[in-house]
């Protein structure tokens, strides 16, 4: 039972265009959201978060934006850079437990 | 700058032999957590940590797999015996407050 789903598996963007990441997630009582970006052999890098009373946070080229109604969140870069090539992570918590629920990750590759 | 320490980086065994791996979470964090992330999906949570007590091990193979935490600052995830399917990225992570997760390199389990 997938909670947080990343249905785009990978994503190709040219340098200095928008990308435009996924999350679709099906537990209504999530209420803090974050965008995780992993590097080969690295660890997880905490990306930008929001909590559910809001519908948008910005952190530099990076938005996020939360739709509850439609249970979806979307990671916005703009303008993307080719050091932005990395999975990224979508994760979630709340409910019940106290634990962070993470989707399957999409790739995203900038090219020049 | 903080980070949370993991050793090794990678370790490559054979099934049915035992395996260790190691957390030092950021100085002060009372909370850790070890997940695991097989290819193409996102980490999941093993085993948390509350100081040296254990929140939530309810997905830890408990008859293959052990964790402590015994001083309350570093950990130890050992696996014994390894089985081919256990092949995956081993994640450490440590946090202040639930919210925001900052994670380890993580070491690279490869069971032959």
């Amino acid at each position: 039972d997938q909670q947080v789903k990343q249905n785009s598996p990978s994503l190709s963007v040219q340098e200095g265009r928008i990308s435009i990441l996924n999350c679709d997630y099906t537990n209504s009582m999530f209420d803090y959201f974050l965008w995780y970006k992993k590097y080969p052999a690295e660890g997880p890098t905490f990306l930008i978060s929001i909590s559910s009373i809001k519908d948008k946070n910005e952190d530099g080229r990076f938005t996020v934006f939360l739709n509850k109604s439609a249970k979806h969140l979307s990671l916005h870069i703009v303008p993307s850079q080719p050091g932005d090539s990395a999975v990224y992570f979508c994760a979630a918590y709340g409910g019940y437990t106290d634990k962070l629920i993470f989707g399957t990750g999409t790739r995203l590759q900038v090219f020049p | 700058e903080a980070e949370v320490a993991q050793s090794p980086r990678y370790k490559i065994t054979e099934k049915s032999q035992a395996v260790a791996f190691w957390c030092d979470p950021i100085s002060g964090h009372a909370t850790l957590y070890w997940y695991r992330q097989i290819l193409g999906q996102g980490p999941e949570l093993l085993v948390q940590f509350q100081d040296e007590s254990v929140v939530d091990d309810s997905q830890l193979p408990k008859d293959r797999f052990s964790a402590e935490r015994l001083k309350g600052v570093d950990s130890t995830l050992k696996i014994q015996p390894a089985e081919l399917g256990d092949s995956a990225m081993y994640l450490c992570a440590s946090s202040l407050e639930s919210n925001e997760q900052f994670f380890g390199p993580g070491t690279r389990l490869t069971v032959l």
